[in-house]
């Protein structure tokens, strides 16, 4: 079975800059989730997904971070415009509906300049 | 709400001796609770989970956690080190009447294991 796919794995921008991330969660999982991990932190959740629906989105910064998952499927994160504290990994997880376990992909690692 | 605390940033062992990493938690509703481990440059990997029924749980490559409600602690521990045991280990809780697989994280804790 494949995993959760992401990319890129590494992108480094400059501050004022936008960017994108993409996941591709397990087939079949209708639940999907990004997740912020800044250096020397456990990972805290920006936004979760049930098919292509918004489920939780309280703690993602909404002036500059914007999530979609259009068809229920992939998912792109993307920040507009980046500043220097949204260096950090971004992981996307998903889980199925009968499934307490979620699937990490592995990252990826935003670097703001 | 829900919360995770890791006593503990960094520990250091002995390859051989016993690893004990710590975890409490704090949940207003029965909790399920995780540990994922995390090697460099990449993402989680789930160790074990506490749903329900047995306290004790085992997990992959000789861990094993248990639940203590009366101590809200979920310590992981694993009787002998090995040098690939390094990494770092997330302790996470989720709300059992919720989505179980929503994950709320402790800071993490940094094993070192020496020779």
């Amino acid at each position: 079975e494949a995993g959760v796919a992401q990319s890129p794995r590494y992108k480094i921008i400059e501050k004022r800059q936008s960017v994108a991330f993409w996941c591709n969660p397990i087939s079949g999982h209708a639940t999907l989730y990004w997740y912020q991990q800044i250096l020397g932190q456990g990972p805290k959740l920006l936004i979760q997904f049930q098919n292509n629906g918004v489920v939780d989105d309280s703690q993602l910064p909404k002036d500059r971070f914007s999530a979609e998952r259009l068809k229920g499927v992939d998912s792109t994160l993307k920040i507009q415009p980046a500043k220097l504290e949204d260096s950090a990994v971004y992981l996307c997880a998903s889980s199925s509906t009968r499934n307490t376990e979620a699937f990490f992909g592995q990252g990826t690692r935003l670097t703001v300049v | 709400a829900q919360s995770v605390t890791q006593l503990g940033s960094h520990v250091s062992v002995s390859e051989g001796a016993l690893v004990l990493l710590r975890c409490n938690y704090s949940s207003s509703v029965p909790p399920y609770l995780f540990w994922y481990v995390q090697y460099p440059n990449q993402g989680l990997q789930l160790l074990l989970k506490y749903t329900t029924g047995a306290t004790l749980v085992k997990g992959i490559n000789g861990f094993e956690a248990e639940f203590k409600k009366s101590e809200t602690s979920f310590h992981l521990t694993k009787p002998s080190a090995h040098m690939s045991d390094a990494a770092e280990y997330f302790c996470a809780v989720s709300d059992a009447a919720g989505t179980a697989s929503k994950l709320t994280f402790g800071t993490g804790t940094r094993l070192q294991v020496t020779l």
